[in-house]
């Protein structure tokens, strides 16, 4: 089983649209829990942290549920220059080196 | 944050050569982390590189065939040894994780391709 597992996708939706995307992590012990993005042949940037209470930035909210071991972004209102990819991102107890999901590739069309 | 420089920036090798990457921080900081991401695929990491001391390697990739330095706080080089088409991949290095936020940089990638 992968430490991090996410739906690859990919995600089509027209603009306006609210798409959300899950992650599931496999070590209880998981320390801190992100978003990146990835642009195509560019390099991961992080979005947003996530917090047990859950946090909210502009159009962009996650959450997250350590008892289920999940984790969701929820965007609404999609504009185009969100098409990207979104790495689900966990860093473990111990260890300050990521751990990355396969990445869930989202395309936003007018 | 952190600005962070790699070269070179993509390569086409021969198979049974080896390439070394580098990577410049603007900043000091004490662990430097080398990715890879092959084609499609999300991001792996290689080893964690800390200066003074030997990097630590994930399972499945070993010195011989990935050396590592980290001769200073703002410097380290990657080497990929008796390349084969299966080490053709993005290689990314990275830095962070002192934050509180820990938040990780990272350069630009080396795109490497191996004929």
């Amino acid at each position: 089983r992968k430490e991090v597992e996410q739906d690859p996708g990919p995600f089509n939706v027209p603009e306006g649209a609210t798409v959300a995307f899950n992650c599931t992590y496999s070590n209880s012990a998981s320390q801190s829990f992100f978003w990146y993005r990835q642009d195509c042949r560019k390099e991961p940037k992080l979005l947003m942290s996530v917090y047990s209470s859950g946090n909210e930035d502009g159009r962009f909210t996650a959450q997250l549920n350590r008892a289920s071991q999940y984790i969701s972004l929820l965007i609404r209102d999609s504009k185009l220059s969100d098409s990207a990819t979104y790495l689900c991102v966990v860093k473990d107890t111990g260890r300050r080196a990521l751990t990355f999901g396969s990445g869930t590739r989202l395309q936003v069309q007018p | 944050s952190a600005v962070i420089s790699q070269k070179p920036s993509r390569d086409i090798c021969q198979r049974g050569t080896s390439l070394t990457i580098q990577c410049q921080v603007d900043s000091q900081v004490t662990m430097m982390f080398w990715y890879r991401q092959q084609p499609g695929q999300s991001l792996t990491l290689i080893a964690t590189a800390n200066q003074g001391s030997e990097a630590t390697y994930e399972s499945g990739f070993v010195i011989d065939k990935f050396p590592i330095s980290r001769p200073n706080l703002t410097f380290s080089t990657l080497t990929v040894s008796n390349m084969s088409p299966e080490d053709s991949s993005i290689y990314l290095c990275s830095v962070g994780g002192e934050s509180l936020t820990y938040e990780q940089y990272f350069g630009p990638g080396t795109r490497l391709t191996v004929t």
